[in-house]
C-alpha cells in the first residue's frame, strides 16, 4: 500500500507554545489529507479535510486559529498547534487519500504539553 | 448521531478461534466500507475493504461479509493468533464529496496464547 509519513512522532512542548506536525504522502500526489484527533480508547475524530492550495474545512467544534493547517503541495501538508495548552494534549493522525479514493494513515503524533 | 455502529467493544478469544467484529451503517450513500488495525501508538494501516456490491471478500486469514439489505458488515479473522492483538475500526467512506471516512468506535481484540 501507499505510504504516509508523519513527523514527529513524539513532541513535548511547552504550555503556550506552538508545534508543527508534517505529514508527507512518499510515493503518491494526495490532492485531500485529513487530519484526526484520537483521545486515549476512543475512536479517531475527524478535526479537518485539507485540499491542496486551498483552505481546510474544519468540523464543527474545531478551532481553526488554534489548529492551523497547511496544504501546500501534493505531498504535503501540515498541522501547526497554536498556543498548546495541556488540554491539547493528545494523539494527532494524518490520513492522505490516493487518485483512487483510498485513505492511508501516517503513524500518529503523540503530542504532550506540559 | 453515529452513523457506524461497532460491536463489540472487545473480545477475547483463545489463539486459533475466529474472532467477528460486525458493523452497521444507516448512510445508503456510503460507497467504500474499510476495515482498519491499529495497534497502540501506532496510525491506523488498512486491513481489507469491499465495495457494497460485493458479498464477501478474502484477503488472506481475513474475511469481510457484508450484506447490503441489511446494511451491516463484518470482520472475521481465521487461525487467529497473538500478533492480531489489536484494536480494529470499520469505517464507511461517503460516496461524494471529500469521500471522508466515518469510523466505528472501535473493537480491542486480544488473542492469547
Amino acid at each position: 500500500g501507499a505510504v504516509v509519513s508523519q513527523h514527529p512522532s513524539r513532541v513535548i512542548c511547552k504550555s503556550g507554545t506552538s508545534v508543527k506536525i508534517e505529514c508527507r504522502s512518499l510515493d503518491f500526489q494526495a490532492t485531500t489529507m485529513f487530519w484526526y484527533r484520537q483521545f486515549p480508547k476512543q475512536s479517531l475524530m475527524l478535526m479537518a479535510t485539507s485540499n491542496e492550495g486551498s483552505k481546510a474545512t474544519y468540523e464543527q467544534g474545531v478551532e481553526k486559529d488554534k489548529f492551523l493547517i497547511n496544504h501546500a503541495s501534493l505531498t504535503l501538508s501540515t498541522l501547526t498547534v497554536t498556543s498548546a495548552h495541556p488540554e491539547d494534549s493528545s494523539f494527532y493522525i494524518c490520513s492522505a487519500r490516493d487518485r483512487w479514493l483510498l485513505a492511508f494513515f501516517g503513524q500518529g503524533t503523540r503530542l504532550t504539553v506540559v | 448521531q453515529q452513523q457506524v455502529k461497532q460491536s463489540p467493544q472487545s473480545l477475547i478469544v483463545q489463539k486459533g478461534g475466529i474472532p467477528i467484529i460486525n458493523c452497521a451503517y444507516e448512510n445508503t450513500a456510503f460507497d467504500y466500507f474499510p476495515w482498519y488495525q491499529q495497534f497502540p501508538g501506532k496510525g491506523p494501516a488498512l486491513l481489507i475493504a469491499i465495495r457494497p456490491d460485493v458479498s464477501e471478500k478474502k484477503e488472506g486469514r481475513f474475511t469481510i461479509s457484508f450484506n447490503k439489505s441489511a446494511k451491516q458488515f463484518s470482520l472475521h479473522i481465521m487461525d487467529s493468533q497473538p500478533g492480531d492483538s489489536a484494536t480494529y475500526f470499520c469505517a464507511a467512506r461517503s460516496g461524494a464529496g471529500s469521500y471522508q471516512l466515518t469510523f466505528g468506535k472501535g473493537t480491542k481484540l486480544s488473542v492469547i496464547p
